[in-house]
């Protein structure tokens, strides 16, 4: 079955610290990975798209590691900001199949002052 | 371009009421696709179309729902009769290219809150 899990579920950080979330996947055969932010009361919005032949790939502050070997992502945000408050969704999606992307349940992230 | 716009962007409804939620795509975009998005569950593929055509609806969960796409450019999304456990925020997202394909990004709207009393 295709899925994709999150971990942790949540988490709470001091504003200019780092962090990275974890996504792990069987979804097979594997086309692409993204993560996306979605804010409060926001629709998703994407930060990196990656293939099976990238390793990693930033975005500004953000940047996500792609092992398709053991079929594990990560997102690491440097030097967070309170505006980084917000729920990361790792979506999955398989060669062949044009239209479902599999979500994970996401990791709500919280940066205190 | 405004991005995908979604209306209304919260809807409270009495149980057994006809609710439609509408989507207007990014122009030029040829997949729509409908989710819904609980606490319990994440986000979850209702429907998409290509070239305004049903491709897969498997998600859809009972026969109270129904979506059409009449043109490029606008979708809706019904739910006839409404029931309190439709309650979920629906999001309407398009793209150019499926979304297996390499780097195509598909682009949400900013969903439609639905609550049923």
């Amino acid at each position: 079955k295709n899925q994709v899990e999150q971990s942790p579920q949540s988490l709470i950080i001091l504003e200019g610290k780092n962090c990275t979330l974890q996504c792990n996947y069987t979804v097979s055969p594997f086309s692409n990975l993204r993560w996306y932010k979605q804010d409060t009361g926001r629709g998703p919005v994407s930060l990196t798209i990656m293939t099976f032949s990238e390793n990693t790939k930033s975005n500004g502050r953000y940047t996500a590691t792609l092992d398709a070997d053991t079929k594990q992502s990560s997102l690491h945000i440097t030097a967070s900001q309170l505006s980084d408050s917000a729920s990361y969704i790792c979506v999955v999606s398989a060669r062949g199949n044009t239209g479902k992307l599999i979500f994970g349940q996401g990791t709500t992230l919280q940066v205190k002052p | 371009d405004a991005g995908v716009i979604q209306s209304p962007r919260h809807e409270v409804t009495e149980m057994g009421q006809e609710v439609t939620l509408r989507c207007k795509p990014i122009s030029g975009h040829d997949y729509l696709f409908w989710y819904r998005q609980t606490m319990m569950r994440g986000l979850e593929l209702l429907i998409y179309f290509n070239n305004n055509v049903p491709i897969d609806d498997s998600g859809m969960p009972e026969d109270r729902f129904s979506a059409k796409m009449p043109n490029a450019s606008f979708s809706t999304l019904k739910i006839q009769p409404s029931e309190p456990r439709d309650s979920a925020v629906y999001f309407c997202a398009s793209s150019f290219g499926g979304a297996g394909h390499m780097n195509t990004e598909a682009f949400f709207g900013q969903g439609t809150r639905l609550t049923v009393v």
